[in-house]
């Protein structure tokens, strides 16, 4: 089963900062996702990546492989940003299996 | 943009009852899950269903625990005798083609949140 690890847990910033958040998995996978959780609750997919980087909008997700690494990166920070943001892989790797998700990282963008 | 329906968005339920969540799924997907979020905690996952079995369960989901789809739109999770530890917020989830596919996408209903007195 794979772990996943966050960091950070929380992170408050200002508006217009660039944001950093990473994620690292214990696992080989075949691919990861970054979720949005927004205050009310409710989780939206934002990037499914097996390599390289992926960009939509003001955010950019990249994932190294061989490292077990991935990052979520967020430009131009607005207030509007401010959720829980997840990252997920593969529960066991086979098949249509779900997704082990990570403890999030709690983000506050200030005005 | 198409989206997943649950319902009721909150139930309140007695230990030791059974209750069922329900949801839609998307129309045209294949795979449906269930998740679940006790408050302050992580997202876990349940149960992942395709082709009318299971195709993968967590060890979250124990006997007490089934899903069924009842036709070719709803999705069930049944918990059959609740305890005090089932109460969250439990999410349903659909995708067109499997999670490890990397061109799909996951889309997640806005959750029941099951409190168990």
């Amino acid at each position: 089963k794979n772990e996943v690890e966050q960091s950070p847990q929380n992170l408050t910033a200002q508006e217009g900062e660039f944001i950093t958040i990473n994620c690292s998995y214990s696992v080989g996978i075949s691919a990861l996702h970054w979720l949005q959780q927004h205050p009310g609750g409710g989780i939206v997919s934002l990037f499914m990546l097996s390599s390289g980087k992926k960009k939509h909008g003001r955010l950019i997700a990249t994932i190294n492989i061989q490292e077990k690494h991935s990052s979520l990166h967020i430009t131009a920070s607005h207030p509007r940003d401010s959720a829980v943001y997840i990252c997920a892989v593969p529960y066991s790797g086979g098949g249509a299996d779900g997704l082990t998700f990570g403890k999030g990282t709690h983000l506050i963008i200030q005005p | 943009e198409p989206e997943v329906t649950q319902t009721p968005s909150h139930q309140v339920t007695q230990m030791g009852q059974e209750v069922i969540l329900r949801c839609v799924p998307i129309s045209n997907h294949l795979y449906f899950y269930w998740y679940r979020q006790i408050l302050g905690q992580k997202v876990e996952f349940l149960v992942s269903f395709y082709n009318n079995e299971i195709s993968e369960k967590s060890e979250i989901f124990d006997d007490q625990f089934s899903v069924e789809r009842p036709d070719g739109s709803n999705f069930t999770l049944k918990i059959r005798s609740t305890k005090l530890e089932d109460s969250a917020m439990y999410f349903c989830a659909s995708s067109e083609v499997a999670e490890h596919s990397t061109n799909e996408k996951l889309f997640f209903g806005s959750g029941t949140q099951l409190s168990v007195l």
